[in-house]
C-alpha cells in the first residue's frame, strides 16, 4: 500500500485556462474527499465521493469546478476557466468506512498557481 | 454548525522538551471525533492522533497525548521529548460521525511549531 497519490505535485497555468488534477485512493478505501487549502489557512472542504457517486459539493464549488469518480478508483478534478483566486493547494483524502469510524488519510496535494 | 479554534498561532520548544498545542472546539452534537494532523514544510498532511468523544481515557501514540475535556469542549495535544522533525503545522479537526452521510473535517487555522536545536 503507497498511500494517497496525487498529480501533478505542481501545476502554473494562464489565468482562463483548464486544469486537471488526479488523486489514486489507498486501493480498498470506498471515501474520496477533496479539499482545498489557502496559504495559512486550514482545508476547506469542496466535494467528497462515497465509490462513484458524488454525494456532496461545498457552496466554495463554483460550477467551473467539477469533480468525477469513475468506478470508484481515481478521482479527477477540474476547474476550467481558471481565476487567480484558485490558485491553492488542492488536498485529496480518502478513508475506509468500518461501522461508522473513518480517518481520512491525504496525499501529498497539488499546488496550483494561476497567473 | 460546527467551529474549531486554535488560539496560537506560532509557538516553539527546545529539543527534548515538551509543549502543549491548544484547540477549542463548539458543536451541539455529543457523538464525534476529534484528530490532529501534521504538516510538515512543503510536505504531506500526516494523521498524528484520534479521539472519540464517546471514549474517556485520552488518546496516546507514542510522544503524542492529548487531553481532551468534553464538558469544556476542548482537545490539547501535548508533545513531549520534541524532536526536530516535530516541526511542522498542527492542525486540529473535527468530524461529525454520521453513518452514511458526508463526514469532512472542520479545521482549525493551525499553529506553526517550530522545534530548535
Amino acid at each position: 500500500d503507497t498511500g494517497v497519490s496525487q498529480n501533478p505535485r505542481h501545476k502554473i497555468t494562464k489565468r482562463g485556462q483548464n486544469v486537471t488534477f488526479r488523486c489514486d485512493p489507498i486501493s480498498e478505501h470506498n471515501r474520496l474527499y477533496w479539499y482545498r487549502q489557502t496559504l495559512g489557512q486550514g482545508p476547506e472542504f469542496l466535494t467528497y465521493f462515497q465509490n462513484e457517486a458524488q454525494l456532496e459539493k461545498s457552496r466554495l464549488l463554483s460550477d467551473r469546478f467539477s469533480a468525477e469518480r469513475p468506478k470508484g478508483s481515481f478521482s479527477t478534478l477540474e476547474i476550467q476557466r481558471t481565476e487567480q483566486g484558485d490558485s491553492a493547494m488542492y488536498l485529496c483524502a480518502s478513508s475506509l468506512e468500518v461501522r461508522s469510524q473513518e480517518t481520512q488519510y491525504f496525499g501529498p496535494g497539488t499546488r496550483l498557481l494561476v497567473l | 454548525a460546527q467551529t474549531v479554534t486554535q488560539s496560537q498561532p506560532e509557538m516553539s520548544v527546545q529539543e527534548a522538551e515538551t509543549v502543549t498545542l491548544s484547540c477549542t472546539y463548539d458543536t451541539s452534537e455529543n457523538n464525534y471525533y476529534l484528530f490532529w494532523y501534521k504538516q510538515p514544510p512543503s510536505r504531506q498532511m500526516i494523521l498524528v492522533i484520534r479521539q472519540e468523544a464517546y471514549k474517556q481515557q485520552n488518546a496516546t501514540e507514542n510522544r503524542f497525548s492529548v487531553n481532551f475535556q468534553k464538558a469544556a469542549k476542548s482537545f490539547s495535544l501535548k508533545i513531549s521529548d520534541s524532536q526536530l522533525g516535530d516541526t511542522a503545522m498542527y492542525f486540529c479537526a473535527f468530524m461529525k460521525p454520521r453513518a452514511g452521510n458526508n463526514r469532512k473535517l472542520i479545521w482549525g487555522l493551525g499553529t506553526s511549531l517550530a522545534v530548535n536545536p
